[in-house]
């Protein structure tokens, strides 16, 4: 049984980059979320998708960041012109379609630092 | 607006000891309402979740009591080891569930030996 996996472990950047993660979320969940951590701090979400479907999108998410999930099955969040403030944990979560309020499953995350 | 508060932001206890994290809540929408576990380096780990038609909920060591007409739920740990020492987080998600999972600001444990 394979949890959430999520990749790169850690990115370091310069600013201005473009950098992109990925997230394979536990087979046939249906669910998929994606959340930033900063020190210190808890887990802030960032965007929903229901199967291929992006259904939610928080005010942190700039237009710098687009999430995408084309096939139902792996996501990716990528920002754009990386700043300063974005340097944080992001994370992937996953969960089944079964009703309301199932279990979120979360991945180890990739570190991101902006240089 | 923090709509989820954490209380105490670090707690030592000595092991064998039973710490309380607790947690106070704002939305009246709040339908579902988990503890997750966190190590450095790694994701939040989920331990317990309770629904607020439940006032108390037991897995193991870790007990949830929930006090919907105070918007209160709180975590206890029982016979506490070293190796609960971690940093834990209280969250709270809508019915909807599309809007993701509110989080406390966690709370440092550290059990002493």
């Amino acid at each position: 049984d394979t949890g959430v996996s999520q990749d790169p472990r850690h990115k370091i950047t310069k600013r201005g980059q473009n950098v992109t993660f990925r997230c394979d979320p536990i087979s046939e969940h249906n669910r998929l979320y994606w959340y930033r951590q900063t020190l210190g701090q808890g887990p802030e979400f960032l965007t929903y998708f229901q199967n291929e479907a992006q259904l939610e999108k928080s005010r942190l998410l700039s237009d710098r960041f687009s999430a995408e999930r084309p096939k139902g099955s792996f996501s990716t969040l990528e920002i754009q012109r990386t700043e300063q403030g974005d340097s944080a944990m992001y994370l992937c979560a996953s969960s089944p379609d079964r009703g309301n309020n199932q279990p979120q499953h979360f991945g180890d995350g990739t570190r991101l630092s902006i240089l | 607006q923090q709509q989820v508060k954490q209380s105490p932001q670090s707690l030592i206890v000595q092991k064998g000891g039973i710490p309380i994290i607790n947690c106070a809540y704002e939305n009246t929408a709040f339908d579902y309402f988990p503890w997750y576990q966190q190590f450095p380096g790694k994701g939040p780990a989920l331990l317990i979740a309770i629904r607020p038609d439940v006032s108390e909920k037991k897995e193991g060591r870790f007990t949830i009591s929930f006090n919907k007409s105070a918007k209160q739920f709180s975590l206890h740990i029982m016979d506490s080891q070293p190796g609960d020492s971690a940093t834990y987080f209280c969250a709270a998600i809508t019915q909807r569930g599309a809007d993701g999972l509110t989080f406390g600001k966690g709370t440092h444990l550290i059990i002493q030996p």
